[in-house]
């Protein structure tokens, strides 16, 4: 199917466990982006990439490690997990111009 | 820096009650702003881009409209199924084509 898929939908985690946060696409868009979502914030942008081997950070990229050795694949690493990294998380694609969000990870780290 | 703001926070409205959303922003050298649905565990969902000062958009019971501080999101005759929460964003130069969003606003429709 096409479209763009994230995985987990949901995930527990323990305070200081790695954990991987996986976003697939099938429409070969250059740009990815990862955001998180948190009551009082709003979407804040993590890290974006604008092709294959291309990343950089965004507004909130403290904790988080994230890299895109295919096009189609852009996956988001917390290396050491904290409670205030507990939100949902969105990924989405663009070809240039708006975007198209995956239906985002609930992360609950206890 | 460059800031978009929603109001208001929270809409409560009857079917057919008639409203409207706003998004003000400052940002400099506006590319597009756009528009978004987001349903409670979903992922937002796309629903217009305005590019222009001026311009209009229109789809179902919404229409979109964009002035050079602020976008205007029309509900006309809202149902039931209208509530969701509505998010602005804006692809300014500055950021290249990240999107900046604003906090949103929860639209209720009672019946």
């Amino acid at each position: 199917d096409a479209g763009i898929t994230q995985s987990p939908r949901y995930k527990i985690t323990e305070t200081g466990r790695q954990v991987t946060l996986m976003c697939h696409q099938t429409w070969s868009h250059s740009y990815m982006f990862w955001y998180r979502q948190d009551l009082g914030h709003g979407l804040r942008l993590i890290y974006y990439s604008a092709a294959a081997d291309i990343t950089d950070k965004g507004e909130v990229p403290d904790g988080y490690v994230v890299s895109r050795s295919k096009t189609e694949n852009f996956p988001l690493t917390l290396e050491s997990a904290t409670r205030s990294q507990t939100s949902v998380y969105f990924c989405a694609s663009s070809p240039a111009i708006g975007y198209t969000f995956g239906s985002g990870t609930r992360l609950t780290v206890v | 820096e460059d800031q978009v703001t929603q109001s208001p926070e929270a809409l409560r409205l009857q079917e057919g009650e008639s409203s409207s959303l706003n998004c003000s922003y400052t940002v400099s050298g506006l590319r597009g702003l756009f528009w978004y649905r987001q349903d409670p565990g979903k992922g937002p969902e796309f629903l217009f881009t305005l590019y222009s000062a001026g311009e209009e958009k229109e789809k179902e019971r919404l229409k979109a409209t964009l002035t050079k501080k602020e976008s205007f999101l029309h509900i006309t005759a809202p149902k039931p199924e209208d509530s969701a929460t509505y998010l602005c964003a804006v692809q300014a130069g500055e950021y290249g084509n990240k999107l900046v969003f604003g906090a949103g606003t929860i639209l209720r429709v009672k019946s």
